[in-house]
């Protein structure tokens, strides 16, 4: 059974930048599509971006100026780094899987269990 | 980018009834050559991550009760809880994944009345 776990500090400066890493246990990294969302506080879900285990990476557009997500095939892990960072930024962050091998758009599945990352100085 | 608008934003029932959350996108997630309803839904209790109940909009994700079930076609689609229980205190969203960026529903929260 596949797992996720995010690990990263839980506390950002502003305008630094936001590091985080989702190690996929269980499971190959290889031949899904990776993926990170986040939850600010009381509110609803935001898609990222994500990454196939190939390299090749996607972003949502408005966070494409400050975002790279990169994988590490050896370590069965896959990164964020967020630069430039607001307290608009601070929320959880959720690493997950693309529930259908191969498929870029897909439902997710499974989900890390959320990091919660704080903007502040 | 799909926008997907949920109805209503909260709801309270009585435990043993039925529960029904609304979900709308501003265009059609049924692709056509395969006839599939490109829509999850997911349930969300406090200090958990997303929990999948239906994916392909009307398919139950294993182990979930089949008191949930979803339907709806195109841009329209509704999440049944057919008789609540208290487990189910939750907010519950839905996803399209017709196309990238995949978004997400602002969510339902559904307690007891």
């Amino acid at each position: 059974q596949v797992q996720l776990q995010e690990s990263g500090p839980g506390l950002v400066k502003p305008s630094e930048t936001l590091s985080l890493t989702c190690t996929v246990s269980g499971g190959s990294i290889s031949t899904y599509y990776w993926s990170w969302i986040r939850q600010p506080p009381g509110k609803g879900l935001e898609w990222i971006g994500h990454i196939y285990y190939s390299g090749s990476a996607n972003y949502k557009s408005s966070l494409k100026s400050r975002v790279t997500i990169s994988v590490d095939t050896s370590k069965n892990q896959f990164s964020l780094k967020l630069r430039s960072v607001t307290a608009a930024d601070t929320a959880v962050y959720y690493c997950a899987r693309a529930a259908i091998a191969g498929s870029a758009t897909n439902w997710f599945d499974p989900w890390g269990q959320g990091t919660l990352v704080t903007v502040s100085s | 980018d799909i926008v997907m608008t949920q109805s209503p934003d909260s709801l309270a029932v009585s435990l043993g009834e039925r529960a029904t959350i609304n979900c709308k996108s501003s265009q059609s997630v049924l692709y056509g050559s395969n006839n599939k309803n490109y829509l999850a839904w997911y349930q969300q209790k406090p200090g958990q991550p997303p929990k999948l109940l239906i994916y392909w909009a009307s398919s139950r994700e294993s182990g979930v009760p089949d008191r949930f079930s979803g339907s709806g076609s195109g841009t329209d689609f509704t999440l049944t809880i057919s008789s609540l229980q208290a487990e189910d205190v939750a907010v519950y969203y839905c996803q399209q994944y017709y196309n990238t960026p995949v978004t997400f529903g602002p969510g339902t929260k559904v307690d007891i009345k």
